[in-house]
């Protein structure tokens, strides 16, 4: 099983800040690791998926790095805007049967 | 594009009562997976289906039940409702056989329990 940890817990930037989140997980057997999103009370958005293969996947100012060694994923936000503003999760997958969420990173844009 | 559809978006229940709860994947997606949110919390999982079998059981209470019909469609079938039930129920779909492992989440129904 898979112990999934986002920190910060919570985080506050001004409008056009770079910043990094982070996610680590204690099973390096990763299958793949998925960014979501979630605005309150709402689904959770899929904002990138990374194979256990790969290294990093981009989507417009969303990057999203994997390092099985050290158990950990990045989720780097550029140019932030106050619509950026939500819960970020992130979830692990050993087997692709089910994914094993972390408490999340809410993050706060300040227009 | 078709997305995954929840049915029904909330529900009221009173404690005791039976609750059916459908999830429609994105179409020629075989995996199904069924997550319970509580307030302030992260998703926790219950069950997942790949073409139509169950393929893990996380959890979730005995009083649940769900399957996977022919048509990929997915029910979660919650009985002896307890007020501790009160959470968002999610589910997502997968297309393992296709090579799209990214799992794509409905809207979630919202289900409170009197």
């Amino acid at each position: 099983k898979q112990e999934v940890t986002q920190i910060p817990a919570a985080l506050s930037v001004p409008e056009g800040e770079n910043l990094v989140l982070n996610c680590s997980f204690t099973d390096s057997a990763i299958y793949n690791l998925q960014w979501f999103r979630q605005d309150p009370g709402k689904g959770l958005t899929s904002l990138l998926l990374i194979q256990s293969s790969q290294r990093e996947q981009t989507s417009g100012r969303l990057n999203a790095s994997l390092d099985k060694s050290s158990g950990r994923s990045t989720l780097y936000i550029a140019a932030s805007q106050p619509g950026d503003s939500a819960t970020y999760l992130c979830a692990a997958s050993n087997t692709g049967n089910q994914f094993y969420f972390g408490t999340g990173t809410s993050l706060t844009v300040i227009p | 594009a078709a997305g995954v559809i929840q049915s029904p978006r909330h529900l009221i229940k009173e404690k005791r009562e039976t609750a059916t709860l459908k999830c429609y994947p994105i179409p020629r997606h075989d995996t199904v997976y069924w997550y319970q949110q509580g307030p302030g919390q992260d998703p926790q999982f219950l069950i997942s289906f790949y073409e139509k079998m169950q393929s893990d059981k996380g959890s979730i209470p005995d009083r649940f039940s769900a399957q996977q019909f022919s048509d990929y469609h997915s029910e979660l079938n919650m009985s002896s409702l307890e007020l501790g039930d009160s959470a968002l129920y999610f589910c997502a779909s997968s297309g393992r056989d296709r090579g799209e492992t990214e799992a794509f989440f409905g809207q979630g129904t919202r289900l409170t329990v009197v």
